[in-house]
């Protein structure tokens, strides 16, 4: 029983164009939900989340987009860079709540110059 | 600059034998988790901690792996006997919950179990 979905293992951007990145999820009560990017041989960093009470929120490059009755999410990256080659994991979370924090199986961006 | 440490990064061993990683959390994150990271799964849970109680385990293999939070700044884990299929990367990270909330990692324990 998959909660949350990441349908794309991989995805390849030339460098310059727009990458998105998409995530779907089952339980209507995440009212949350982040984004984390891995490096080979590193742990997962935060990257950029956001709230069920907005359906856009931006920082820099990375937009995330979310449409609640679809109960999906995207992150877009405008330029895409190759240093933005991950993978790309999402993570809802329910506000309040105590519990688990599940990830998607990610997806992986590879950007070519 | 506040990070979470795991130890160690790379692990070598033979099935059968004993494998414990290590973990210390950010001070004052009330939560730690014990992912692993295989091809096929992605980032799977093991087990969490709240204020070094055990909340669920139930990601792990039992009969074989433990996991423990001796003091707020060490958790651990630990594989005996360890096996081939055991073989990942294993990740701890520590949050402040109730959500929403960041969660971080630490480096890895990359383990290889031949």
């Amino acid at each position: 029983d998959q909660q949350v979905k990441q349908n794309s293992p991989s995805l390849s951007v030339q460098e310059g164009r727009i990458s998105i990145l998409n995530c779907d999820y089952t339980n209507s009560m995440f009212d949350y939900f982040l984004w984390y990017k891995k490096y080979p041989a590193e742990g997962p960093t935060f990257l950029i989340s956001i709230s069920s009470i907005k359906d856009k929120n931006e920082d820099g490059r990375f937009t995330v987009f979310l449409n609640k009755s679809a109960k999906h999410l995207s992150l877009h990256i405008v330029p895409s860079q190759p240093g933005d080659s991950a993978v790309y994991f999402c993570a809802p979370q329910r506000v309040g709540s105590q519990g688990n924090l599940i990830f998607g199986k990610g997806t992986k961006l590879s950007v070519k110059p | 600059d506040a990070r979470v440490t795991q130890t160690p990064r790379d692990k070598v061993t033979e099935m059968g034998q004993e494998v414990t990683m290590r973990c210390q959390p950010i001070l004052g994150h009330n939560t730690v988790f014990w992912y692993r990271q295989t091809m096929m799964q992605g980032l799977e849970l093991l087990a969490y901690f709240r204020n070094r109680a055990p909340l669920d385990d139930s990601g792990m293999p039992k009969d074989r792996f433990s996991a423990e939070m001796p003091d707020a700044t060490l958790a651990t884990l630990k594989i005996q006997p360890s096996e081939p299929r055991d073989s990942a990367v294993y990740f701890c990270a520590s949050g402040l919950v109730p959500w929403p909330g960041e969660l971080f990692f630490g480096e890895g324990s990359r383990l290889t179990v031949l």
